[in-house]
C-alpha cells in the first residue's frame, strides 16, 4: 500500500524568508513524487515530481524539492516566499511496483506568507 | 489545450434526487479518478479506473458509483445523495507512462450541496 503525511495542517512564514512545506511517504517499491498547489476556489496544479535521478527537484514558481529515500521524505522549499505562495500543498505518492497506478494524496498544508 | 473538464461547476440538490457529474478529458489518459476535498481531511479518493470497463474503489466509495464506458469519459453517480455528500469533487487523469509524463492533471472541480 501506498501512502503519504504532510505533518504540518499549517505553516507560516513571513515574506522573504526561506519555506518548506514537509512531505514523508511509504511504498512498497520505488516512488513516484508529486507536489501540488490549490489557490483559492481553483483545482490542484502541478508543482514538480520526483521519478528518478537527481535528487533535487526543481518546479514552477520557484519551488523545489528534496528526495530523501532514507528518511522517506519530499519536502517542499523556496529559498524567499512570496505573499501570492499562500495557498493549499499537497504532496502525493504514486508506487511504481504495481497495483494502483493512482496518486495518494496527503491531507494538504495550508502555507500562510504574511507580509 | 489539455484538461480535464467537469460540469457543473457548483450543484445544489435535494437529498435523494439522484445527480450526475460528468468528466472529460482530452489526453488519452488511461487511468481517471475521482476525489472529494473536505476541510481537515484533504482529498480522499472515491473511485479510479484504469481504463475503459474497468473501474476500483478508492478510501471512500459508499454512496458513489462511476462507469467508464469511453476513455475520455469518467462521470460520477450519485443514486440518492444524501447531505454527508456536501463536499468538493475533483476529477483526475494520468497516464501510466514510466516516462516523464506521469502528473495527474485536475479538474476546476464541482462544490456540491446537498439539502
Amino acid at each position: 500500500a501506498q501512502s503519504v503525511a504532510q505533518p504540518e495542517d499549517q505553516v507560516n512564514v513571513a515574506e522573504g524568508n526561506p519555506l518548506t512545506v514537509k512531505c514523508t511517504y511509504s511504498v512498497s517499491g520505488n516512488p513516484y513524487l508529486f507536489w501540488y498547489v490549490q489557490y483559492p476556489n481553483r483545482g490542484l496544479q502541478f508543482l514538480l515530481k520526483y521519478i528518478t535521478g537527481d535528487n533535487l527537484v526543481k518546479g514552477s514558481y520557484g519551488f523545489e524539492a528534496e528526495f530523501n529515500k532514507s528518511q522517506t521524505s519530499f519536502h517542499l522549499k523556496k529559498p524567499s516566499a512570496l505573499v501570492s505562495d499562500s495557498a493549499l500543498y499537497f504532496c502525493a505518492v504514486r508506487d511504481t511496483s504495481g497495483g494502483s497506478y493512482i496518486p495518494t494524496f496527503g491531507r494538504g498544508t495550508s502555507l500562510i506568507v504574511h507580509p | 489545450e489539455a484538461q480535464v473538464t467537469q460540469n457543473p461547476r457548483y450543484l445544489i440538490t435535494v437529498t435523494g434526487k439522484k445527480l450526475t457529474v460528468t468528466c472529460s478529458q482530452n489526453m488519452n489518459h488511461e487511468y481517471m479518478s475521482w476525489y472529494r476535498q473536505d476541510p481537515g481531511l484533504g482529498l480522499r479518493q472515491i473511485y479510479y479506473s484504469m481504463n475503459v470497463e474497468v473501474t476500483d474503489k478508492g478510501d471512500v466509495p459508499e454512496g458513489y458509483k462511476v462507469s467508464r464506458k469511453e476513455k475520455r469519459n469518467f462521470p460520477l453517480i450519485l443514486e440518492s445523495p444524501s447531505p454527508n455528500q456536501t463536499s468538493l469533487y475533483f476529477c483526475a487523469s494520468s497516464t501510466p507512462d514510466r516516462g516523464r509524463n506521469t502528473e495527474a492533471f485536475f479538474g476546476q472541480g464541482t462544490r456540491l450541496t446537498v439539502v
